[in-house]
């Protein structure tokens, strides 16, 4: 089962924040996050391992709520090198992801 | 240290035909996986190989088969193309399993006439 993605498109001014979810009818044991750019390959961001964690990576940051079976990931203080499309992953040797989600950061 | 490698970069093939994409892991991962992605969606799990042996399998066809090689590089193979065949296929590599970092390779285009 693939996870949901919200919302399917942003568009921000630099310096402004973003919020993205992904959530799962199933239980979550761990999630993945990627950037992927027009013509190039999915980028690992950083991966959730257990319910409660948060991690950061620069100016972005990731949060997992195991019980809700959601994860959100947070983009603050945009910058123009974040525009791409954000995929969520879930699985453990199956990795299922959502539709993504656009983000366009204009100047 | 080389990342994941995917080889060729493009590919155009006619309906009825077989095609075989490879992959190599980034260096010190023993796992890969491969993914169709559509223009415009996201990737979606073929299946996924690790001590040379298809550890999962995805909803695809029997068309779609693999392998992995001792030094855990990787073939996927296509056969009776489809129309519908035609996408970038991804190879990622990790180290055991997907709860480890996930690197992608760059992909190869293929394009079915």
């Amino acid at each position: 089962q693939q996870p949901v993605q919200s919302p399917q498109a942003v568009i921000l001014r630099e310096g402004e924040d973003a919020v993205i979810n992904c959530s799962s009818s199933k239980a979550l044991y761990s999630v993945h996050w990627y950037r992927q750019k027009h013509g190039e390959a999915p980028v690992f961001l950083m991966i959730l391992l257990k319910g409660g964690e948060q991690k950061g990576h620069e100016k972005i940051s990731a949060s997992f709520n195991e019980k809700k079976q959601q994860s959100s990931l947070y983009l603050t203080a945009s910058q123009l090198s974040y525009s791409g499309t954000y995929f969520c992953g879930t699985g453990n040797n199956d990795m299922r992801f959502g539709a993504g989600t656009r983000l366009t950061v204009k100047p | 240290d080389a990342g994941v490698t995917q080889s060729p970069t493009h590919l155009i093939k006619t309906r009825g035909q077989q095609v075989t994409l490879r992959c190599s892991p980034k260096s010190g991962h023993d796992t890969v996986s491969w993914y169709q992605q559509a223009l415009g969606q996201g990737p979606q799990f073929i299946f996924q190989y690790y001590e040379e042996e298809e550890r999962q399998r995805g909803n695809f066809p029997d068309r779609f088969s693999g392998h992995q090689f001792p030094n855990y590089s990787s073939e996927l193979n296509v056969n009776a193309l489809l129309l519908g065949d035609s996408a970038l296929y991804l190879c990622a590599s990790s180290f055991r399993t997907l709860s480890t970092e996930q690197f992608f390779g760059p992909g190869t285009r293929l394009t079915v006439l």
